[in-house]
């Protein structure tokens, strides 16, 4: 079955350091979305990067890249020079056929 | 604007008396799903819909229905609520289901906060 698996609750980093949050996932389809959603206590779901299974690259947005290591099955979100406005939840999430599942999120805090 | 709106925002019920959440979305997507975040536990996807007339079970669809009679709106009905579906709920849609990218990028509605007594 299908899992995805964000191991560490919280994260603590100061302004302008990077940051890196853990997402592992299981699946036996070879094809796959890998995701990050960023939930600021507003609580509204803001889309931020996608990886697909068969990307030979590594995918990058601004601040975010994406550390995909397929045969390890994991996705960690790399945030570089962290700011004060990405304190946050974020979701590691995958597709698989016509079904998105989220991981449970870290929280992340942002200290100046 | 592009957007996903959802009705009601906050919503205190009791036990069994029925409700509908409303969703709708002006993005002419086709792809329209449910979530429920309950905290520790992330956000659970209900139902989703394909296309119009096409719904299918996510991973939590016990108590909820769901119907898509037109493009744009995707109701979610609880039928009987138990306090057990307290919670906080997400409608989201995706320009397609059909492609792993297109099914995952999706646009999140601003949450209806729902407490059953």
């Amino acid at each position: 079955a299908q899992k995805i698996t964000q191991t560490q609750p919280g994260m603590f980093v100061q302004e302008k350091e990077a940051v890196t949050l853990d997402c592992t996932y299981d699946t036996s389809d070879p094809s796959y979305g890998l995701f990050w959603y960023k939930q600021p206590s507003s609580g509204e779901m803001i889309f931020l990067i996608y990886q697909g299974s068969y990307d030979q690259q590594n995918a990058t947005e601004g601040r975010y890249s994406l550390n995909f290591q397929k045969a390890r099955k994991s996705a960690n979100l790399v945030i570089s020079a962290s700011q004060l406005g990405d304190s946050a939840m974020y979701f590691c999430a995958m597709s698989f056929g016509t079904a998105l599942i989220f991981g449970k999120g870290t929280t992340l805090s942002v200290s100046s | 604007e592009a957007q996903v709106t959802q009705n009601p925002r906050y919503l205190i019920t009791v036990t069994g008396k029925k409700l509908t959440v409303t969703c709708s979305q002006n993005m002419n997507h086709e792809y329209m799903s449910w979530y429920r975040q309950d905290p520790g536990l992330g956000l659970r996807q209900i139902y989703y819909s394909m296309n119009v007339e096409v719904t299918d079970k996510g991973d939590v669809p016990e108590g909820y229905k769901v119907s898509r009679k037109e493009k744009r709106n995707f109701p979610l009905i609880l039928e009987s609520p138990s306090p057990n579906q307290t919670s906080l709920y997400f409608c989201a849609s995706s320009l397609s289901g059909r492609t792993a990218l297109k099914l995952g990028t999706q646009y999140f509605g601003p949450g209806t906060r729902l407490l059953v007594l």
